[in-house]
C-alpha cells in the first residue's frame, strides 16, 4: 500500500518568511495529492490539491509542486502570517473507487510575529 | 463543498461503556469515512461506511469494537464499544464530494475522553 513521509515534523519561521513542507510517497500509481490545514481544536481543512498531470499549482500565498519522477511534493507558503500557524497534513491517493487517502505524519508550523 | 455535522462534539465516558457518534451531510454523497486522530498524531482511517452494506474496515480495526451504520447517502454513525482509556481520541467523519478530484472534507470531530 501507499506510504507517505512528511518533513519536517515542526517548523518555526518568522512572520513574512517563506515556509516549505515536503512529502514523499511510495506508490507511483498515486495521482492526487491534497494538503490539509488543521488549526488547534478544528477540523482538517483542504487548502490546495494537485493532480499528477500538473507540476505546480498556486493559490494566492500557497503553492504546491510535484515531482512525479522523484515521488515527492511540497507545500510552499510565502509571506507567512501568524494565522498560518497550524498543523499541515499532506496526503496521496490513486483516484479510483476504493482507493483511500494516505496521510503524512503532519507538520506543526509556528509563525512568530 | 458539503456541510458535515457531527455530534456529539465532545464527551467524557466511563470505561466499559459505548458511545455512538453521528455524522449528517447536507447532500447525498457516495463515500463516507471514519477516522481516528490520537493526540498530536495524524489521521488514521478506521473504515469506509458503505450505504446498504457492511463497512470496510482497515487493518487493526474490527466491527465488534467500531460498529458502523450507513442507512442512507447522507447519514452514518460510528459506535465506540466497550471503551477503555486507549480509545481517548478525536473521531472524525469525512465525505468525498463529487468533483474532478473527488475532494475529501471533514466534520468538526468528536473529542472523546475515557475515564
Amino acid at each position: 500500500g501507499e506510504n507517505v513521509e512528511q518533513h519536517p515534523s515542526t517548523l518555526s519561521v518568522q512572520e513574512g518568511d517563506s515556509a516549505v513542507i515536503k512529502c514523499t510517497y511510495s506508490d507511483s500509481a498515486s495521482n492526487y495529492f491534497p494538503w490539509y490545514k488543521q488549526e488547534l481544536g478544528k477540523r482538517p481543512q483542504l487548502i490546495i490539491d494537485i493532480r499528477s498531470n500538473v507540476g505546480e499549482k498556486k493559490d494566492q500565498r500557497i503553492a504546491v509542486t510535484l515531482n512525479k519522477t522523484a515521488k515527492h511534493f511540497s507545500l510552499h507558503i510565502t509571506e507567512t502570517q501568524p494565522e498560518d500557524s497550524a498543523v499541515y497534513f499532506c496526503a496521496a491517493r490513486y483516484l479510483s473507487a476504493g482507493n483511500m487517502l494516505t496521510f503524512g505524519g503532519g507538520t506543526r508550523l509556528m509563525v512568530k510575529p | 463543498s458539503a456541510v458535515i455535522s457531527q455530534k456529539p462534539s465532545r464527551d467524557i465516558c466511563q470505561r466499559g461503556t459505548s458511545l455512538t457518534i453521528q455524522c449528517q451531510v447536507d447532500s447525498q454523497v457516495t463515500m463516507m469515512f471514519w477516522y481516528r486522530q490520537q493526540p498530536g498524531q495524524s489521521l488514521t482511517l478506521i473504515a469506509t461506511a458503505n450505504q446498504g452494506s457492511e463497512a470496510t474496515y482497515e487493518s487493526g480495526f474490527v466491527i465488534d469494537k467500531f460498529p458502523i451504520s450507513r442507512p442512507n447517502l447522507t447519514f452514518s454513525t460510528l459506535t465506540v464499544s466497550n471503551m477503555s482509556p486507549e480509545d481517548s481520541s478525536i473521531y472524525l467523519c469525512s465525505v468525498e464530494v463529487p468533483g474532478r478530484n473527488q475532494p475529501q472534507h471533514f466534520g468538526d470531530g468528536t473529542r472523546l475522553s475515557i475515564l
